[in-house]
């Protein structure tokens, strides 16, 4: 069974702060790393899709790095807004089969 | 809006009963793909379907099956419905038939209640 762990499972950050959560993944036979954002009541939406050891994306106060070797990736938040609560899911493609979910990061932005 | 449609939105049903969810892709998006999310569950992949052809299977119950038609749009078909089933079903497209590195788009999903 290939798991997808995602920390922390929640988390309150201070409008303006910057934060940044984990996503760990099985590091054999990795084929890519989807980021995707979720908010309450909509359906998720894509952010990044990963591939290449040492990836880093960006879009606009929200980046991605990609470790395949070690088997993580971080996404980072810059100066949170309010706008930026919603929960933050990975998920992980190995070998050419299904995307495996984590149960995402539930970030809340405190104004 | 995503550009992926789902229909209906709410179903509510018995236990026992078969019903019908609908997925239009994205005009241009070959591929589609079956999820779904239950209580307290991540997102469960069950099924995709590329020009017509199954590509690739997940965690799909026998009771349930699904179809991708000449036009694209996509049927979810689930039987012997069970309280259990009761989840939030998504459908997503993509432009090409590689799950891995292709954006999946995602549509309002169906949320079915069992009885």
């Amino acid at each position: 069974i290939l798991n997808v762990e995602q920390s922390p499972q929640s988390l309150h950050v201070q409008e303006g702060d910057s934060t940044n959560f984990t996503c760990s993944f099985p590091s054999s036979n990795f084929y890519a790393l989807h980021w995707y954002r979720w908010e309450t009541a909509k359906s998720p939406e894509a952010l990044f899709v990963m591939t290449l050891n040492g990836d880093e994306k960006k879009k606009g106060r929200i980046s991605a790095t990609l470790n395949t070797k070690e088997g993580y990736s971080y996404l980072y938040i810059k100066g949170s807004q309010p706008e930026d609560s919603a929960t933050y899911l990975c998920a992980f493609h190995f070998g050419n089969e299904k995307l495996t979910f984590g149960t995402g990061t539930r970030l809340t932005i405190i104004p | 809006d995503s550009g992926v449609t789902q229909t209906p939105k709410h179903l509510i049903t018995a236990t026992g009963q078969r019903v019908t969810l609908r997925c239009s892709p994205r005009s241009g998006d070959l591929s589609v793909y079956w999820y779904q999310q239950s209580l307290d569950q991540g997102l469960q992949f069950l099924i995709q379907y590329y020009n017509g052809e199954e590509r690739a299977k997940g965690n799909i119950l026998e009771r349930f099956s699904a179809q991708q038609f000449p036009d694209l749009h996509s049927e979810l078909n689930l039987s012997s419905l069970e309280l259990g089933d009761s989840a939030l079903y998504f459908c997503a497209s993509s432009v090409g038939g590689q799950g891995s590195t292709d954006t999946q788009y995602f549509g309002p999903g169906t949320r079915l209640t069992v009885l």
